[in-house]
C-alpha cells in the first residue's frame, strides 16, 4: 500500500464546475501537508499548504483532518488553466523534510 | 533569480551504458534532492543532501546509482550499467531552510 493515496482520475469538468480531490496518508508521524500542481511534461510546483483549520487561496480551498489522515482539496469555477495533475505531498520531518508524494489525481477542465 | 536547472534536459541511454545527470540548484540553497518520477507516477524521493554531506540515501533502487555533491552546489546523479526499470524522470530540487522545495525541469531517461 502506498504511503499517499489518490484516486488517479482523470476527472473530465465543464468550465465553472466545481471540483473536490480526497488524498489519504498512512503515516500518522507526517507532520506537513500539501498539494502540488504539476502541467503536463513539466516539474512540480507548491500550490498551497495544508493546515487543519484549512486554507483558502483565492478558488481553491485545501482541509486536513488529522484523526482520518486525509486531505482534501476544493477547486471551485473551475477554468481551463486549471487543467493538471495535483499532487497530494506530505512530509515526516526525516531526510531533511523530504516529500511523499500521491501519485497525482489527473484534473481536464473542458470548455 | 535563476532557479534550478538540470542537464540535460533528454538523454537516451542504450541498456548497460552509464548515464551522468546534473543538478544546478538555486545559489545558496543548502539542501538537495533527486526525485525519480516514472510515467503516470508521482515523484519519489531517491537521496538528499545538506551541503555536501549525503544525509540519506534510503531512497536509491540499487547500488547501480549513485549521486555526490562535492562542493555543497552543483549534484550529480550516475547511474551505472542502465537498465530499462530506469526509464523514468529524474527531478532535482533545492530549498534554503523552508519548507517548500523548488523544482527543476528534469531530466527525463529513456534506456533502450
Amino acid at each position: 500500500r502506498k504511503e499517499v493515496e489518490q484516486d488517479p482520475g482523470p476527472f473530465n469538468v465543464p468550465e465553472g464546475a466545481t471540483v473536490a480531490f480526497n488524498c489519504t496518508y498512512s503515516n500518522s508521524a507526517s507532520q506537513s501537508f500539501f498539494w502540488y500542481r504539476q502541467d503536463c511534461r513539466k516539474e512540480p510546483k507548491l500550490l498551497m499548504s495544508v493546515y487543519s483549520s484549512g486554507n483558502e487561496d483565492g478558488r481553491f480551498t485545501a482541509q486536513l483532518n488529522r484523526a482520518s489522515q486525509y486531505i482534501s482539496l476544493l477547486i471551485r469555477d473551475s477554468k481551463l488553466s486549471d487543467s493538471a495533475t495535483y499532487l497530494c505531498v506530505v512530509t515526516t520531518n526525516n531526510a531533511g523534510n523530504m516529500l511523499t508524494f500521491g501519485g497525482g489525481t489527473r484534473l481536464m477542465v473542458k470548455p | 533569480g535563476a532557479g534550478v536547472s538540470q542537464s540535460p534536459r533528454y538523454k537516451v541511454a542504450k541498456r548497460g551504458q552509464d548515464v551522468a545527470l546534473r543538478c544546478d540548484p538555486i545559489s545558496g540553497h543548502v539542501s538537495l534532492f533527486w526525485y525519480q518520477q516514472a510515467l503516470g507516477q508521482g515523484p519519489e524521493f531517491l537521496t538528499y543532501f545538506q551541503n555536501e554531506a549525503q544525509l540519506d540515501k534510503s531512497g536509491l533502487p540499487s547500488d547501480r546509482f549513485f549521486a555526490e555533491r562535492p562542493e555543497g552546489s552543483v549534484s550529480t546523479l550516475k547511474i551505472q550499467r542502465t537498465q530499462q526499470e530506469d526509464s523514468a524522470v529524474y527531478l532535482c530540487a533545492s530549498t534554503g531552510g523552508g519548507y517548500e522545495q523548488y523544482f527543476g525541469p528534469g531530466t527525463r531517461l529513456t534506456v533502450t
